[in-house]
């Protein structure tokens, strides 16, 4: 079964740090873009971030550029999404995407997700 | 950014209902356009990619159009399992991508 897993998720300080991980079974991202995108309680949808098929190549959100940083390791099939500077706003579930269509280049929307992870951002 | 815009933002309706969503852009985004559903509790499903290509498995009461700033996700005959949340994006490749705020969708 294919499968994305988000880790990674937890409470912390405004202005701390959390590391969120994503790993692939089953589902081969090595050959695609992935994004993170997050989703407020209780509220839409918004995209944070992807990142090309080598990690040569990424794109953020305005509300996260030079706070966030996204990554992978493809030979692990994982991703990464380093975030600092949370602000109380930064409270979502996060979630891990594949871009579809392998192999190619950026601008396609996301075929398979994970199931989220939970980050709460409160003093 | 560009900025999607989604109505209605409630919508409720009987089964066998033809429903439409209407999703617009603040500038041309062609066809770079996705719909999902997102039902409580659970990940959001693509169901439309390109304006108008259906997913893989998703059934064909859905169905996309539009081109340009205007789209709409169209259910040809409303089902029960259909009540959820829906969304537009648009995800063209030398911008941020974003998401229309969502449409609900309740059975009557």
């Amino acid at each position: 079964e294919m499968e994305l897993v988000e880790f990674g998720g937890g409470l912390v300080q405004p202005g701390g740090s959390l590391r969120l991980s994503c790993a692939g079974s089953g589902i081969t991202f090595s050959t695609y873009w992935m994004s993170w995108v997050r989703q407020a309680p209780g509220k839409g949808l918004e995209w944070v971030a992807n990142i090309n098929q080598d990690g040569t190549d990424k794109y953020y959100v305005d509300s996260v550029r030079g706070r966030f940083t996204i990554s992978r390791n493809t030979a692990e099939n994982s991703l990464y999404l380093q975030m600092d500077s949370l602000r109380v706003e930064d409270t979502a579930i996060y979630y891990c995407a594949r871009d579809r269509g392998s192999g190619g280049s950026r601008g396609q929307p996301h075929d398979y997700w994970g199931q989220g992870t939970v980050v709460t951002v409160s003093s | 950014d560009i900025q999607m815009t989604q109505s209605p933002s409630t919508l409720s309706a009987s089964i066998g209902d033809r429903v439409t969503i209407t999703c617009r852009a603040s500038q041309s985004i062609s066809v770079w356009l996705a719909w999902y559903q997102q039902k409580p509790g659970k990940v959001p499903k693509l169901l439309i990619y390109e304006a108008s290509y259906l997913q893989s498995g998703v059934p064909s009461r859905f169905g996309g159009g539009g081109s340009g700033t205007e789209f709409t996700l169209t259910i040809s005959s409303l089902q029960p399992d259909d009540s959820a949340t829906y969304f537009c994006q648009q995800y063209t490749a030398h911008s941020p991508y974003t998401f229309g705020q969502g449409t609900k969708l309740e059975i009557k």
